[in-house]
């Protein structure tokens, strides 16, 4: 069974730039969270859809970034116009339920430049 | 708000010894607690995930404990070796409502051959 996928590896973008991230959950999994890792700090939060529902997003650090997931499928961030600050490693990641394992994608690696 | 703490930020030992990684919460209310391995430039391997009601998971060489009344879990490594190199990272699933995995900074282990 294919894992948690995730397109680009790598983004490389002018400031002020559009990139759209994707996120292909497991097959079945209800439960899709995206995450970012800025540079020498933690995993924060973005968002966490229920089958094509938002059900959180106040880890979403402003109205530059939009995600959806049409279908309860796959799933897409957006971030445009991109910053400088945006930066960093996007992660996304999927379940069954809440109090199942939560599985990871390999990541989207960032760079504004 | 769950915080969640690991401690140490880094590790450095020979080959073959048995290792203790720490993991804190402040929030014992949770739903589950989850350790995960982050290879260099690679994305998220779950280790084990320990459901609330569970007081330890064991994998192989790897054993995570958990005490919700003092918030802490626990990762033990058994005879370590040089491909235990990674970061490691805790994250818990608390259950006030949102259900959504917090990450610790992780601590960043290095086995010496």
């Amino acid at each position: 069974e294919a894992g948690v996928t995730q397109f680009p590896s790598h983004s490389v973008i002018e400031k002020g730039q559009t990139v759209t991230l994707r996120c292909d959950p497991i097959s079945g999994h209800d439960n899709l969270y995206w995450y970012r890792r800025v540079m020498g700090k933690e995993i924060k939060f973005l968002l966490h859809f229920v089958k094509e529902s938002k059900q959180d997003e106040s880890g979403m650090p402003n109205n530059r970034f939009l995600a959806e997931r049409t279908g309860g499928t796959y799933s897409t961030l957006k971030v445009q116009p991109a910053e400088l600050e945006d930066s960093g490693v996007y992660f996304c990641a999927s379940s069954l339920d809440v109090a199942s394992e939560a599985f990871f994608g390999q990541g989207t690696r960032l760079t504004v430049v | 708000k769950q915080e969640v703490t690991q401690i140490p930020a880094a590790l450095s030992v020979p080959e073959g010894e048995n290792l203790v990684l720490n993991c804190s919460f402040t929030d014992s209310a949770i739903y589950n607690l989850q350790w995960f391995r982050q290879d260099p430039g690679k994305g998220l391997t779950s280790l084990l995930l320990i459901q609330s009601s569970q007081r330890e998971q064991t994998s192989g060489r790897l054993n995570a404990s958990l005490d919700k009344s003092s918030g802490r879990s626990t990762l033990y490594i058994a005879a370590s070796q040089p491909g235990d190199s990674a970061t490691y990272l805790c994250a818990v699933t608390s259950s006030g409502g949102s259900y959504i995995p917090t990450f610790g900074r992780g601590t960043s282990l290095i086995v010496h051959p």
